[in-house]
């Protein structure tokens, strides 16, 4: 069955540092591939988003993420974290088969130390 | 402005009431969609509609029912909420299945 994973279930960082967060998927077809943001006490907004050319993607906020087809990988970055990116990050893929839907990891939760 | 819009925002019931959370979208969206949003299991699908009058089935669709009689309405219907249905509910809706969601601002449901 497709799926997706995400790895970090709570990430710690003080500001400042370097963030990754990794999103693996299972399928071997062509694939649509999302960040989506959820800040306290919001709703969902697209961070980023990859479809097709430039495997680096750059999103809102300075986030970028790489696509990596051989690794089944999509992970989340941002060179600098600051306290408001504290939120909860979750990685989601669409699939074109014959019964297409959007699956959506279990999603990281970020906080930053001031 | 464009916007997905969910009502009521918070809602506490009682086992066995009958309930409708409604959503609505005024993009002219074709696809949209009903989850549940559950600390750690992320966001699960409930059912989906691809235009008015179709609708099928998500990951968990069990308790539930949903309609699509005009394009911009998808409500989400408990017909006997039970304790296990307490969680956070999102409607979104998309111009293409496999495109950008855009999600509404959530539904806090506690079934007692």
């Amino acid at each position: 069955a497709q799926s997706v994973s995400q790895h970090n279930h709570h990430v710690i960082l003080s500001e400042a540092a370097s963030l990754e967060l990794g999103c693996n998927y299972s399928y071997g077809g062509t694939v649509n591939l999302f960040w989506y943001v959820q800040y306290p006490g919001q709703h969902l907004q697209l961070l980023l988003k990859y479809f097709s050319g430039d495997p680096l993607v750059k999103g809102i906020k300075g986030f970028e993420a790489e696509f990596i087809k051989s690794k089944f990988s999509f992970n989340l970055r941002k060179p600098s974290v600051q306290w408001s990116d504290t939120a909860e990050y979750f990685c989601a893929v669409t699939t074109y088969s014959s019964a297409s839907k959007i699956i959506f990891g279990s999603g990281t939760r970020l906080s930053i130390r001031p | 402005e464009a916007q997905v819009t969910q009502n009521p925002r918070y809602l506490i019931t009682v086992t066995g009431k009958k309930l409708t959370v409604t959503c609505s979208q005024n993009m002219n969206h074709e696809y949209m969609s009903w989850y549940r949003q559950d600390p750690g299991l992320g966001l699960r699908q409930i059912y989906y509609s691809m235009n008015v009058e179709v609708t099928d089935k998500g990951d968990v669709p069990e308790g539930y029912k949903v309609s699509r009689k005009e394009k911009r309405n998808f409500p989400l219907i408990l017909e006997s909420p039970s304790p296990n249905q307490t969680s956070l509910y999102f409607c979104a809706s998309t111009p293409g299945y496999t495109d950008t969601q855009y999600f509404g601002p959530g539904t806090r449901l506690t079934v007692l």
